[in-house]
């Protein structure tokens, strides 16, 4: 069974540029989460997505957004990059709220230029 | 505020015992769980606590005190490759499915 995976591994904008991640769930997993890490910090909550509608958001600017498919995959969209958008943006999905286990992508690297 | 607090670093020998503490400071809470992280990588699921007490799972155990609002993971028989970091996390409300991380610990062990 695959995992979730994400793409593109990494990725180099500019500032002001927008970038667009994506990622795809473990099959029959309806939960996507995005999570931004940046450089030796932990993981701070950005987006949930459940059965194609945003559920919760974190405590970030509305340039950050994204979107659900039908299939459950997922989308982050960061508008007007800023330096400190640099970092390890992390995918994660699973298949009922009863449970903690979430399981992650390896990530997408972006770098600001 | 929500918090979860561990130490940033701990350093240990192959082959010893090590624990990693966590408190954590929540307005809700739907159990604990720990992550491994290695450098670039995945975190990847270790362990879940619901209810007090110690969860084993091999090499691997947590321990939930919810009264005390902390857990710890520990790890025995030590070995190169468990050198990574490692993430508490708390789910604070039933209704949202995020989770709450820690800030991390890097576990060095050392032959």
């Amino acid at each position: 069974e695959a995992g979730v995976t994400q793409s593109p591994t990494h990725l180099i904008k500019t500032r002001g540029q927008q970038a667009t991640l994506r990622c795809s769930p473990i099959s029959g997993h309806t939960s996507v989460y995005w999570y931004q890490q940046a450089l030796g910090l932990g993981l701070q909550f950005l987006l949930w997505y459940d059965e194609g509608e945003e559920r919760n958001r974190g405590n970030f600017p509305p340039r950050f957004s994204g979107r659900q498919f039908p299939n459950y995959s997922s989308e982050l969209n960061v508008n007007a990059l800023e330096l400190e958008d640099s970092a390890l943006y992390l995918c994660a999905s699973d298949p009922s709220l009863a449970k903690n286990i979430q399981y992650f992508g390896a990530g997408t690297r972006l770098s600001v230029l | 505020g929500q918090s979860l607090e561990q130490p940033s670093e701990v350093t240990a020998v192959e082959g010893a015992i090590v624990q990693i503490n966590c408190t954590y400071q929540t307005s809700g809470f739907y159990g604990l769980s720990w992550y491994q992280q290695h450098d670039g990588g995945a975190p990847t699921f270790l362990s879940y606590n619901a209810l007090d007490g110690l969860e084993e799972t091999g090499r691997f155990s947590s321990f939930l005190s919810r009264s005390d609002s902390y857990g710890y993971l520990l790890l025995q028989e030590l070995q190169m490759k468990d050198s990574a970091s490692y993430f508490c996390a708390v789910r604070d409300n039933g209704n949202t499915g995020k989770l709450i991380f820690g800030q991390g610990t890097t576990l060095q062990v050392k032959p």
